[in-house]
């Protein structure tokens, strides 16, 4: 079955310390994308990905990074920088420009300890 | 600026109609599209409205109009599953093409 994957599902993170969020996906799409969910507020986008190899920044990346080294994988590290990382993060990809349909993965709760 | 409004909040009751309401102000404009996500969980494709007029699918139909910068999305026979938020979503088209989300409406469904 095609479809997105990210792992984990819950992620807890220690003052200063960076951690990285997984997204795989095997729908063949050329574009990824990080959005970040909060309570009362809608998706708001980090980073998104329309070809391998380059990446660009979205609306709220900083104290973010990304790399897209292969098609199929877009990971996310939080780093120390963000300051306020406790949120829902979601993965989408889609077959390319911004009128395509993004299908969204499961989804990584992050929480600070 | 880019702004795109829904009510925060809509109850209603098993086997009623529903219309949740998007209207949005954004220069440049590609389509809406229509999100459902359950609580705690991915949001997934509804439908994409590109040129004025109303598509239905099933239980499920959105209407665009584009020179009011309008859309509904309405919800037939409802049932329990259907409580979760809608997500309103403009495809920008400018210097920047981008996707932007509306902060989503909670439905509750009561039996």
């Amino acid at each position: 079955d095609g479809g997105i994957t990210q792992s984990p599902k819950y992620l807890f993170r220690k003052e200063g310390q960076n951690v990285t969020l997984s997204c795989e996906q095997n729908l063949n799409h050329d574009a990824m994308y990080w959005y970040r969910q909060d309570p009362g507020q809608g998706l708001r986008l980090i980073y998104y990905s329309q070809i391998v190899n380059d990446f660009q920044k979205g609306d709220i990346a900083e104290g973010y990074s990304v790399s897209r080294e292969k098609k199929e994988s877009f990971p996310l590290t939080v780093t120390s920088a963000q300051k306020n990382p406790t949120a829902f993060y979601l993965c989408a990809s889609s077959q390319g420009s911004w009128k395509e349909t993004q299908y969204f993965g499961p989804g990584t709760r992050l929480l600070v300890l | 600026g880019q702004n795109i409004d829904q009510p925060t909040e809509m109850t209603a009751t098993e086997g009623a109609i529903v219309q949740i309401n998007c209207t949005y102000q954004t220069s440049g404009f590609n389509g809406l599209f229509w999100y459902q996500q359950h609580a705690g969980e991915a949001p997934t494709f509804l439908s994409y409205n590109v040129l004025d007029g109303l598509e239905e699918k099933g239980r499920f139909s959105s209407f665009l109009s584009r020179s009011k910068g309008y859309s509904y999305l309405l919800l037939k026979e409802l049932q329990m599953k259907d409580s979760a938020s809608y997500l309103c979503a403009v495809s920008l088209r400018g210097n920047t093409d981008k996707l932007i989300f509306g902060t989503g409406t909670r439905l509750q469904v009561f039996p």
